[in-house]
């Protein structure tokens, strides 16, 4: 199966300062990924889309100079909190897929709390 | 807008019994669902999808059914066990992007 997974699985930052949030594919070359947020008892949402080699493409509302996303390589995607606000807190869940595929296979999630 | 939703937040069932949880989309031009399966703390997992040149589906103790005249969706689970309890979420493929996109979710609670 393809296997996604996330780094750290928690983090609990301090307002004002940065975190990194890893996601590999496994067992496949990932040409495309997404980032998620969910915050409790809602349903996912689409942060931004990211193909290998490219930027990534925001969703509406979404800051990009807050959040950085980089991803340089099939197995590599990392999400950057930048100044990071106790609103931030919440559970960020990447998901990666293989060109031309609509599966997106789904990450463990990061749950980060800003004190 | 474009969004795929959910008629009933929670739904609680009896160890053994079947549960059916419903969905309705919005985009008409939608091809590919997805149903997803959440548990406390974890990433969604796939469970079973369908195209829309399908009206049914099956796995194992699972069915989806595709009703494209009236855009909706439900997940039918057989014998439902206490491990099937989670929240579900139905996904399309309807985002401008081409992104997957999410409904609200239905908790699922198992009575022993």
């Amino acid at each position: 199966g393809a296997v996604v997974s996330q780094h750290p699985s928690r983090v609990i930052c301090k307002s004002g300062t940065s975190v990194k949030i890893e996601c590999r594919s496994l067992d496949f070359q990932a040409t495309t990924m997404f980032w998620y947020r969910q915050f409790p008892k809602q349903s996912l949402m689409l942060m931004a889309t990211s193909n290998e080699g490219s930027k990534a493409t925001y969703e509406q509302g979404v800051e990009k100079d807050k959040f950085l996303i980089n991803h340089a390589s099939l197995t590599l995607s990392t999400l950057t909190v930048t100044s990071a606000h106790p609103e931030d807190s919440s559970f960020y869940i990447c998901s990666a897929s293989r060109r031309g595929r609509y599966e997106q296979y789904f990450g463990p999630g990061t749950r980060l709390t800003v004190t | 807008g474009e969004s795929v939703g959910l008629h009933l937040p929670t739904l609680s069932v009896q160890e053994g019994d079947n549960s059916i949880i419903n969905c309705a989309y919005s985009n008409s031009a939608s091809d590919y669902f997805i149903w997803y399966k959440q548990e406390s703390g974890k990433g969604p997992q796939f469970i079973i999808d369908i195209r829309s040149n399908m009206d049914k589906r099956q796995g194992q103790r699972v069915t989806v059914l595709l009703n494209k005249t009236v855009k909706h969706l439900s997940l039918q689970i057989a014998a439902t066990q206490p491990g099937d309890s989670a929240v579900y979420f139905c996904a399309d493929y309807g985002g401008s992007q081409g992104n997957l996109i999410f409904g609200k979710g239905t908790k699922l609670s198992v009575k022993p």
